[in-house]
């Protein structure tokens, strides 16, 4: 069962545009990361922001958790070719269990 | 430090067979996950392991096996393979069982069942 929904399934845009996808979860979380996925390759881990903080930064990424909502979102600025990747949320659904609960992605295509 | 890193890269199966995945952690590393992706379900938590036990197990059939070593590799068996167990199967390492942890993934393991 998927525990986060990415929205939109699939994002369009030109180099040097700011990307934003969301992310929904179900249930209470202790934590929400996001990672990048290229073209069926491993994740890459980007950000971890815990249930207690409500933004966080790492270089060009942004992301925000709003638990009320039971969302997050991730801003990725001045966007490059390179970006572009699959960008999967995954959150800890399960106390005391190293298992992490995937949406089924945004897909972003960076055009030059 | 190395990554996390996964043997064979490709593998291709055919039905009925079994076959064995391989998965060696970052070094320190002693909590490995397992987890399958397909189009169609997309990231789905197979098992996990944290010194040799195996802590929690995902929805999966029983043909679905794993185990790890004393030196924290783990290895997944899929038996009795069906052409639905194509997939890319990923490991993941953290240094320890928490869920408060980033979770580091390996390249993946392509299988292909004919």
């Amino acid at each position: 069962s998927q525990q986060g929904e990415e929205d939109p399934q699939a994002l369009s845009i030109q180099e040097g545009e700011n990307a934003t996808m969301n992310c929904s979860y179900k249930t209470s979380i202790n934590n929400l990361q996001w990672y990048r996925q290229n073209s069926g390759r491993g994740l890459v881990h980007l950000i971890l922001i815990r249930s207690n903080e409500r933004e966080k930064h790492s270089g060009r990424l942004r992301v925000t958790l709003d638990t009320s909502k039971k969302s997050s979102s991730l801003l990725i600025t001045a966007s490059r070719a390179a970006d572009t990747a699959s960008y999967f949320c995954a959150t800890d659904a399960f106390q005391g269990a190293q298992k992490l609960v995937f949406g089924q992605g945004t897909r972003l295509t960076i055009n030059p | 430090k190395a990554g996390v890193t996964q043997t064979p890269r490709y593998l291709i199966k055919t039905r009925g067979q079994q076959v064995t995945l391989s998965c060696s952690p970052i070094s320190g590393h002693r909590s490995v996950s397992w987890y399958q992706q397909t189009p169609g379900q997309g990231l789905q938590f197979l098992f996990e392991y944290f010194s040799e036990t195996q802590r929690n197990k995902g929805n999966f059939p029983g043909r679905f096996s794993g185990r790890q070593f004393s030196n924290s590799r783990s290895e997944m068996n899929v038996s009795t393979l069906e052409l639905g167990d194509s997939a890319l199967y990923l490991c993941a390492s953290s240094f320890r069982d928490t869920n408060r942890e980033t979770q580091y993934f390996g390249p993946g393991t392509r299988l292909l069942v004919l």
